[in-house]
């Protein structure tokens, strides 16, 4: 089975500066995905970036990247410059890559506040 | 191109009623998930389709169902609803079951059981 956890209930950020969001996973699938969402009030979960298990080198999309860290079992989020826009729930998920599993298990999320 | 949409937007039902929540999949997509999330967690895994065939099922009870059309789109019907039903149910597409293919999601559909 897999887990996700993310232990940040809610963090605050300055506009303009760098962010963190933890996510450390729990899994014994040989490979496997992992991926970021962000979902605003409106409800919609938006993708943002992925990660799969055997790639070397930390994804990245615009000022989103990932923090891959195997050996401890973490793919933190980091949102650079932050805008206000970006105040929203986001959710860290995963899926094995093989042994046909196709659900997405998710962690509880983190509140992410963008102050002016 | 239009994404996911899913009908209603949001549903007020009491206990023991019956719900229909629709759900349009990105054009070329053929795979159609969807998910429960209650408020303060994050979504469950309910069912996944596709082309018309049940790939997987999460752990919910029989009172909950689905199925794919054609075209590719989804119902998710629940039956004899209860309280702890009321969540936000989204769908998510996909152009295939692969664990590989990212699931897009639609804005939801916001059921209240009374």
């Amino acid at each position: 089975a897999q887990k996700i956890t993310q232990t940040q209930p809610g963090m605050f950020v300055q506009e303009k500066e760098a962010v963190t969001l933890d996510c450390t996973y729990d899994t014994s699938d040989p490979s496997y995905g992992l991926f970021w969402y962000k979902q605003p009030s409106s409800g919609e979960m938006i993708f943002l970036i992925y990660q799969g298990s055997y790639d070397q080198q930390n994804a990245t999309e615009g000022r989103y990247s990932l923090n891959f860290q195997k050996a401890r079992k973490s793919a933190n989020l980091v949102i650079s410059a932050s805008q206000l826009g970006d105040s929203a729930m986001y959710f860290c998920a995963m899926r094995p890559i093989q042994g046909g599993s196709e659900k997405l298990v998710f962690g509880k999320g983190t509140k992410l506040t963008v102050n002016p | 191109d239009a994404g996911v949409t899913q009908s209603p937007t949001h549903l007020i039902k009491t206990r023991g009623q019956h719900v229909t929540l629709r759900c349009s999949p990105i054009s070329g997509h053929k795979s159609v998930s969807w998910y429960q999330q209650v408020l303060g967690q994050g979504p469950q895994f309910i069912f996944q389709y596709y082309e018309k065939e049940e790939r997987g099922r999460g752990n919910f009870p029989d009172r909950f169902s689905a199925r794919q059309f054609p075209n590719y789109s989804s119902e998710l019907n629940v039956n004899a609803l209860l309280l702890g039903d009321s969540a936000l149910y989204l769908c998510a597409s996909s152009l295939g079951p692969w664990s590989t293919d990212t699931q897009y999601f639609g804005p939801g559909t916001r059921l209240t059981v009374l």
